[in-house]
């Protein structure tokens, strides 16, 4: 089952920053956070994922809590290509084999707006 | 870079028909998972396989199968096909991090 709570919607301006939370209260010491999106019926999209420090890629930054209850993703400038459902997701990794399999929950649909 | 393929894309079939789905991994990843998305639905995890054997069922109906076969590709049998099976199919490999496949979408008309 999902481990993960999301704001349903978000609305954010193009070029600007775009800040989708997610609350993991009963996130486990070995388990880290990863960060999908899905546009319009496409294959959900890796954006990133992580431990407990703050990471950052090409395309977002993830900010964790010191005590790894929530995080933060950041699309420093969104445009209209982001307009996706984006869904945190908590499970041990990253590695393959058993018990790796994702849960999905509700995700953030996130519409940047011209 | 090479990504996860699936096919076919898309399917139609009659209610009480079979459907295989196909998927081919990315090349060297062990690990396939599969996930069924119904409409306005998020992903739900069917079932996974590591090296060739099952590693994980979710909420798979029994008239599901799935197998990986000897090249890794793997197969997902549906049989018996009912309206409620209409969905988007995705499949996904891993070596550490995951990544999808397209999607098959079915409908069973």
């Amino acid at each position: 089952d999902a481990k993960t709570t999301q704001p349903t919607s978000m609305d954010c301006a193009e070029g600007r920053a775009a800040n989708l939370p997610c609350n993991h209260s009963t996130i486990s010491g070995n388990e880290y956070v990863y960060w999908y999106r899905q546009i319009h019926s496409q294959g959900p999209q890796y954006i990133i994922h992580g431990l407990k420090n703050n990471e950052t890629n090409e395309m977002a930054s993830l900010i964790i809590t010191e005590d790894r209850k929530s995080s933060t993703l950041i699309l420093p400038h969104a445009t209209l290509r982001d307009t996706a459902v984006y869904y945190c997701i908590v499970r041990p990794g990253p590695r393959s084999g058993t018990g790796n399999q994702f849960y999905f929950g509700t995700g953030t649909s996130l519409t940047v707006i011209p | 870079a090479a990504g996860v393929i699936q096919s076919p894309r898309h399917l139609i079939k009659e209610k009480r028909e079979t459907a295989t789905l196909k998927c081919y991994p990315i090349p060297r990843h062990d690990t396939v998972y599969w996930y069924q998305q119904g409409p306005g639905q998020d992903p739900q995890f069917l079932i996974s396989f590591y090296e060739k054997m099952q590693s994980d069922k979710g909420s798979i109906p029994d008239r599901f199968s799935a197998q990986q076969f000897s090249d890794y590709h793997s197969e997902l049998n549906m049989s018996s096909l009912e309206l409620g099976d209409s969905a988007l199919y995705f499949c996904a490999s891993s070596l550490d991090t995951q990544y999808f496949g397209p999607g098959t979408r079915l409908t069973v008309l």
